[in-house]
C-alpha cells in the first residue's frame, strides 16, 4: 500500500538558518503530494501541495518539488522564522486510488531565537 | 465559516466507559475523515465518509471503534468499551469530493482513558 516516510526530529535550528525536511513516499499510479502543517493545539493546516512529477508547490516561503524519479517530495525554506516552529506532515492521495490522505509520522520543527 | 467543529475538546474517562466524539464538518462539504494521532503511530486514518456513505473503515482498531454519519452536517465516533491505548487525539477533517484536495481539520479532540 501507499507509504510516506519522513526524517525524524525534532529538527533545531537558529532563527534565519536553512530548513530542509526530507519527505520520500511508496505509492503506485500518480499521486498528489502535500505537505501540512500542525502548530501547538491545533488541527494541521495544507501547507503546499503538487499533483504532477516536477511540479514545485511554494508557500509562505517554503518550496518543495515533487521528485518522480526519486520519489522524494522534500521540504525547505530558506530562512526559517521562530513562528515557524510547529510539527510538519508529508503527505500523498491517489496513489492506488484512495481518495483519503496517507500520512508521514510528522517532523517537529524547533526554532530558536 | 467556523470551520470544522468538534467535540468535546478534552475528554478524560475510565476503562470500560463508552465515549462519543462529534464533529460538524463545514458547510457543503461532502467528505468526512477521523483520524487519530499517537507518539507512537503518528496520524493514522479511522474511517471516512462519502455523502454521509462510510468508503473506507478499513482502519478501525475493532469491533469497539463504530463511526457514523447521519446527515452531512454532523458525524459521530463512539468507542464501546475505552481502554487505555485509546488514549490519543482524534481528528475530524472535512473537504469537497473529487475537488481540490485540500483537508480542512477540527481543533482534535484529546481523549484520557484512565
Amino acid at each position: 500500500g501507499d507509504s510516506v516516510t519522513q526524517m525524524e526530529g525534532p529538527v533545531t535550528l537558529s532563527e534565519e538558518a536553512f530548513l530542509t525536511i526530507n519527505c520520500t513516499y511508496t505509492a503506485t499510479g500518480y499521486p498528489s503530494l502535500f505537505w501540512y502543517v500542525q502548530y501547538p493545539g491545533e488541527g494541521l493546516q495544507l501547507l503546499l501541495k503538487a499533483t504532477k512529477a516536477d511540479d514545485k508547490g511554494s508557500n509562505k516561503g517554503f518550496e518543495a518539488t515533487y521528485r518522480k524519479e526519486t520519489t522524494s517530495f522534500h521540504l525547505e525554506k530558506g530562512s526559517v522564522q521562530v513562528s515557524d516552529s510547529a510539527v510538519y506532515f508529508c503527505a500523498l492521495s491517489g496513489g492506488t486510488g484512495r481518495r483519503a490522505l496517507t500520512f508521514g509520522s510528522g517532523t517537529r520543527l524547533q526554532v530558536q531565537p | 465559516d467556523a470551520g470544522v467543529i468538534q467535540s468535546p475538546r478534552h475528554e478524560v474517562t475510565e476503562m470500560g466507559q463508552e465515549v462519543t466524539l462529534r464533529c460538524k464538518p463545514i458547510s457543503g462539504h461532502n467528505s468526512l475523515f477521523w483520524y487519530r494521532q499517537t507518539m507512537m503511530r503518528g496520524l493514522e486514518l479511522l474511517i471516512y465518509f462519502n455523502n454521509n456513505v462510510p468508503i473506507d473503515d478499513s482502519g478501525m482498531p475493532e469491533d469497539r471503534f463504530s463511526a457514523k454519519m447521519p446527515n452531512a452536517s454532523f458525524s459521530t465516533l463512539k468507542i464501546q468499551p475505552s481502554e487505555p491505548r485509546d488514549s490519543a487525539v482524534y481528528f475530524c477533517a472535512s473537504k469537497l469530493q473529487g475537488g481540490d484536495e485540500k483537508l480542512f481539520f477540527g481543533s482534535g479532540t484529546q481523549l484520557s482513558v484512565l
